[in-house]
């Protein structure tokens, strides 16, 4: 069974960069799935951010367009976020996930704070 | 516009069976969702896939005491035999354009 891990910096300062990294075991991100980054900011429920498909394809919530990047490292079987520009609202709990379109798995989350 | 209506809330006595709805918004009573729980401290964990004419596929080693079915617009998650580790927020999640995956508010579980 695929495994998913989320890493990087807890902290970020506004304005800044919110630079996040999934790493897949069990599995291989060149499958072909739909590779996602889910957040839960405090009290709130959960908000897709976006996607990216084994060729490269992305899609990206509307409201964060902008702001977004995802990408794929094949040579280190894993796939990244990037938000620009943030703000306290982007603090929250971010989770990385795989779609097969028959089931989805997630990974643990990891919380990042925007604050000075 | 496509939107999941959860209740807030919800609870039920430990052994008893409990029924949570996801509703789909108008126009959009065909779509297939999937429940996904989300326990204290843990990341979501993917339930089931649920189809508009009530078939489902569980994901590995979802317990039998989980099930769905449909009923027009509406997508029910039923829980039996409740224990206290089915304590927990639960949420309904569809596919969509634009949003690919647009979330339910979520439904908070308590097991009394």
């Amino acid at each position: 069974q695929v495994h998913l891990q989320e890493s990087g910096p807890g902290l970020v300062k506004p304005s800044g960069t919110l630079s996040l990294t999934c790493a897949v075991s069990g599995g291989s991100i060149s499958s072909l799935n739909w590779w996602s980054w889910v957040r839960q900011s405090p009290g709130k429920g959960l908000e897709w951010i976006g996607e990216i498909y084994d060729s490269g394809s992305t899609n990206y919530n509307p409201s964060l367009k902008s702001r977004v990047t995802i990408a794929v490292d094949k040579s280190k079987n894993q796939f990244s976020l990037k938000l620009t520009s943030v703000t306290a609202a982007d603090t929250a709990v971010y989770y990385c996930a795989r779609d097969t379109g028959s089931s989805i798995d997630w990974g643990q989350g990891t919380l990042v704070t925007v604050s000075s | 516009q496509l939107v999941l209506t959860q209740s807030p809330s919800a609870s039920a006595s430990l052994g008893a069976s409990v029924k949570l709805t996801c509703t789909l918004s108008s126009g959009h009573s065909r779509y297939a969702i999937a429940w996904h729980q989300r326990q204290p401290e843990k990341g979501p964990r993917y339930l089931m896939k649920l189809n508009s004419d009530g078939s489902h596929s569980k994901g590995d080693g979802i317990p039998d005491r989980f099930s769905g079915s449909s009923s027009g617009a509406e997508r029910y998650l039923t829980i039996s035999g409740l224990q206290f580790e089915d304590e927990a927020d639960y949420y309904c999640q569809t596919w969509g354009t634009g949003i690919h995956w647009v979330f339910g508010g979520g439904t908070k579980l308590t097991v009394l």
